[in-house]
């Protein structure tokens, strides 16, 4: 079984578009992160929550806007997609303290 | 800024050699972590290492961690092809408390047969 899976794993679309980005994990961990890694390899944490609640929300435009329905899952809104968005998009989930483990990644290409 | 910068950028070694990756970060950290990524895929978690720490192994991997000159090293030994991918270290800080791994930019390690 997979422990963090993300749906979709490649998604190109147009910008101006609003997209979501879905993630679950089923190791009944508390805290769901969303990272952006960027064309660099540059690897940024953009939101994590805990038990459903948000505790960081670093500088990403507020056409960002994560949804955790239950603790089980965090999924990525993107509104009004731009082309800087492109990059790859890892979900990843911890147990306090402990290794964070990550999804397999979503290719998202704005064009 | 970046927390965790690792050098070198990239590597290419033989295989049967011994790859070494380092890695140095700025601020204070409980746990050092080691992780690679293959080239389209998702980030595995290779190695944990705690700020108490100063070396530990895992099968061919062996890590090192200095915290007065906040550096840490990833040794891999008898390197294969199937070691091709990047490695990136990543901290957790605890001014962050325990929610946020940093990442450095990573090194490219490639494994010729």
């Amino acid at each position: 079984d997979t422990a963090v899976s993300q749906t979709p794993k490649y998604l190109v679309t147009q910008m101006g578009n609003d997209k979501s980005i879905k993630c679950e994990q089923n190791l009944g961990h508390d805290t769901m992160y969303w990272y952006k890694q960027d064309s660099k390899k540059f690897l940024k944490i953009m939101f994590s929550y805990n038990n459903k609640e948000l505790i960081i929300n670093e500088t990403v435009p507020n056409r960002f806007s994560p949804k955790s329905p239950d603790k089980a899952h965090l999924n990525l809104h993107i509104n009004s997609l731009e082309l800087g968005d492109s990059a790859v998009y890892f979900c990843a989930s911890q147990a306090l303290g402990n290794t964070i483990y990550f999804g397999e990644g979503s290719w998202l290409t704005v064009v | 800024s970046q927390q965790g910068e690792e050098d070198p950028q990239a590597l290419s070694i033989q295989e049967g050699e011994n790859a070494t990756m380092n890695c140095s970060y700025k601020t204070s950290i409980n746990n050092l972590q080691w992780y690679r990524q293959n080239s389209g895929r998702g980030l595995v978690h290779l190695i944990l290492i705690r700020s108490n720490e100063r070396e530990k192994h895992s099968g061919r991997l062996r890590v090192t961690l200095d915290t007065s000159k906040k550096s840490s090293s990833l040794l891999i030994t008898a390197s294969r092809a199937a070691d091709t991918a990047s490695y990136f270290c990543a901290t957790i800080n605890p001014g962050a408390g325990s929610y946020q791994l940093t990442f450095g930019k990573g090194t490219k390690l490639s494994v010729i047969p």
